[in-house]
């Protein structure tokens, strides 16, 4: 079974600052989705950004980007020029590109808590 | 992206009652699923619901407790059978659906339930 660990538990960034979220992942497969997801406190899960593993360059929307290094089994989040409106739990999840028996749902890691100071 | 709407948004039940959400999308399609989210946990898959076919259970997760109809394509329901405080909980219904121009496979989630049993 699939595993996606996210090691800080909090982070805190200046208002217009950069950070960076962790997440790895363990999978024995070579053909995968990751996806980051952003939750604020009204809990609607909101999608921030999807990498598939086949592609080598790195997903972008706007102010957020990823690292994805797929041999290292890492899937970092940057957010640019951090908003007060950034502020959320976020959470990492991995998709198998397998059909079928049970492969279609997402695993999530435990999540983020950003902080952004004004 | 998708329009999910989930009832109720939230309720409060008795232990040993049975609650049913109801789950809309405003178009077809394939796969539904349902999650859990636990008091400051992350998200757990409960079961991938398909029309037309009985519904997959993840480990931990039984048809007995859980039971999910999806009588058409864009409607599903989930049943939390024979309540206990340990089931409080968000529960939150999402769909997979091609975004990008028809390229890529994204999966949305719907605003949730909050659920709390007495």
């Amino acid at each position: 079974a699939q595993t996606v660990t996210q090691s800080q538990p909090e982070m805190s960034v200046q208002e217009a600052e950069t950070v960076t979220l962790s997440c790895t992942y363990d999978t024995s497969e070579s053909d995968y989705y990751l996806f980051w997801y952003k939750q604020p406190p009204s809990r609607q899960m909101i999608l921030v950004i999807r990498q598939e593993a086949y592609k080598q360059q790195n997903a972008t929307e706007n102010r957020f980007s990823v690292n994805f290094q797929k041999a290292a089994k890492s899937f970092s989040l940057k957010i640019s020029d951090s908003q007060l409106g950034d502020a959320a739990m976020y959470f990492c999840a991995y998709r198998s590109a397998e059909a079928g028996g049970g492969a279609d749902g997402l695993t999530f890691g435990k999540g983020t808590h950003l902080i952004i100071q004004p | 992206s998708a329009v999910i709407s989930q009832k109720p948004s939230r309720d409060i039940c008795q232990r040993g009652t049975s609650l049913t959400i109801q789950c809309q999308v405003d178009s077809q399609v394939t796969m539904m699923f349902w999650y859990r989210q636990q008091p400051g946990q992350s998200l757990t898959l409960i079961a991938t619901a398909n029309q037309g076919s009985e519904a997959t259970y993840e480990s931990g997760f039984v048809i007995d407790k859980f039971p999910i109809s999806r009588p058409n394509l864009t409607f599903s329901t989930l049943t939390v059978s024979n309540m206990s405080p340990e089931d409080s909980s968000i529960y939150l219904c999402s769909v997979r659906r091609l975004a990008g121009g028809g390229t890529t496979d994204t999966q949305y989630f719907g605003p949730g339930t909050r659920l709390t049993v007495l």
